[in-house]
């Protein structure tokens, strides 16, 4: 079983601040990085899917960037608001995805 | 609209009775997969179809069976249910290995 290390596990931010947030994963083998939001009582759903070295993509508030060569991705929020309060999960693809426990995000008013 | 139906949301079952979740997506997905989440673990995955007739485990697929006989659907079969299988299962499908997951709405398995 592949090691995914998400961290931190949670985070408590106020309305307005900017995060950030780590996905670890093996840097061999490498076939793409997935983000995903998950809101309580809902499913996962995707943010990002991040297949080359270098690679950023932004959506809204939410950006994320990859390196593939050290094995890290990084998700940033920008100006969290509390909507974005949910768990980021993100999934290391070879041939099947292994999924990091996630970083619980809590944006207080 | 395009999605991935799961049932039932909770089931509440004994130990040893037999139970399937039903998995069916509209979207002509070639991958499906089912997962188990259980607190301070990340999804963890069952099985996995690359296509009909395909299937193979994932990291831990014991007690568990699956099927992929239409492509659109991709049961989970709990053949006699022990309580270490309590769990929210998820059912997901992509257009390909890599592609972004559909995620369905999750099943609240207990088993007593």
């Amino acid at each position: 079983i592949l090691n995914v290390e998400q961290s931190p596990q949670s985070l408590h931010v106020q309305e307005g601040d900017s995060t950030n947030f780590t996905c670890s994963f093996p840097s061999s083998n490498f076939y793409a990085l997935h983000w995903y939001r998950w809101e309580t009582a809902k499913s996962p759903e995707a943010l990002f899917v991040m297949t080359l070295n270098g690679d950023e993509k932004k959506k809204g508030r939410i950006s994320a960037t990859l390196n593939t060569k050290e094995g890290y991705s990084y998700l940033y929020i920008k100006g969290s608001q509390p909507e974005d309060s949910a768990t980021y999960l993100c999934a290391f693809w070879t041939y099947i995805p292994t999924f990091g426990r996630g970083t619980s995000l809590i944006v207080h008013p | 609209e395009a999605q991935v139906t799961q049932n039932p949301r909770y089931l509440i079952t004994v130990t040893g009775k037999k139970l399937t979740v039903t998995c069916s997506q509209n979207m002509n997905h070639e991958y499906m997969s089912w997962y188990r989440q259980d607190p301070g673990l990340g999804l963890r995955q069952i099985y996995y179809s690359m296509n009909v007739e395909v299937t193979d485990k994932g990291d831990v697929p014991e007690g568990y069976k699956v099927s992929r006989k239409e492509k659109r659907n991709f049961p989970l079969i709990l053949e006699s249910p022990s309580p270490n299988q309590t769990s929210l299962y998820f059912c997901a499908s992509s257009s390909s290995t890599n592609e972004k997951l559909f995620f369905g709405s999750g099943t609240q398995l207990s088993v007593l």
